[in-house]
């Protein structure tokens, strides 16, 4: 069974720029979660979607962003780079209930360096 | 902010010896869960012990939860250099969101 796959990778960007990142959950999975690792800051939870809904929100500005296709998969947005958004973007996801009944799967993450 | 505080932040071991990292929290928790990391990779769930749970076991790895002290610890026996990894507690309450700590790292020296 395939794991939560994020796309791309690395990527790099200058600030001011617009990036996209996708994420793939598990099958079976309608829940998928996005946090934030930058260094030293430890992970700060971003968005939760399940069902195609936002479900909660962490402590970011409006330019970070997202939505969840019918296929559960999704995509986050980040508008306006800034030289501190430079993180590793971790994507995870859980069966119906979430985190309350049982475990995230993780994905590999997507490392975004902002120049 | 964060809600669970992982301490000590770093520690270093011997193979073979014991690894005991703590959490506290602040608020009230349904459950706490410990991740895995390994260097700038993605987490991997290790253990899930609920509210009402004190103690749980699975393989070489011990968790305790206080909720009256809003601490948990996490006992790692005999361990390996392939434990070596950043180890974080994660706590899921009514705020509908599982927040995570700044991690333990942990080395294991062969």
């Amino acid at each position: 069974e395939a794991g939560v796959t994020q796309s791309p990778t690395h990527l790099i960007k200058t600030r001011g720029q617009q990036v996209t990142l996708r994420c793939s959950p598990i099958s079976g999975h309608t829940s998928v979660y996005w946090y934030q690792q930058a260094l030293g800051l430890g992970l700060q939870f971003l968005l939760w979607y399940d069902e195609g809904e936002e479900r909660n929100r962490g402590n970011f500005p409006p330019r970070f962003s997202g939505r969840q296709f019918p296929n559960y998969s999704s995509e986050l947005n980040v508008n306006a780079l800034e030289l501190e958004d430079s993180a590793l973007y971790l994507c995870a996801s859980s069966a119906r209930g979430g985190w309350n009944t049982g475990e995230l799967f993780f994905g590999e993450g997507s490392r975004l360096t902002v120049l | 902010s964060q809600q669970g505080e992982e301490d000590p932040q770093a520690l270093s071991i011997q193979e073979g010896e014991n690894a005991t990292m703590n959490c506290s929290y602040k608020t009230s928790i349904n459950n706490l869960q410990w991740y895995r990391q390994n260097s700038g990779r993605g987490l991997v769930h290790l253990i899930l012990i609920r509210s009402n749970e004190r103690e749980k076991h699975s393989g070489r790895l011990r968790v305790t939860l206080d909720t009256s002290k809003k601490s948990s610890s996490l006992l790692i026996t005999a361990s390996r250099a392939a434990d070596t990894a950043s180890y974080f507690c994660a706590t899921g309450g009514s705020n509908y969101k599982l927040t995570f700590g700044k991690g333990t790292l942990l080395t294991v020296n062969p």
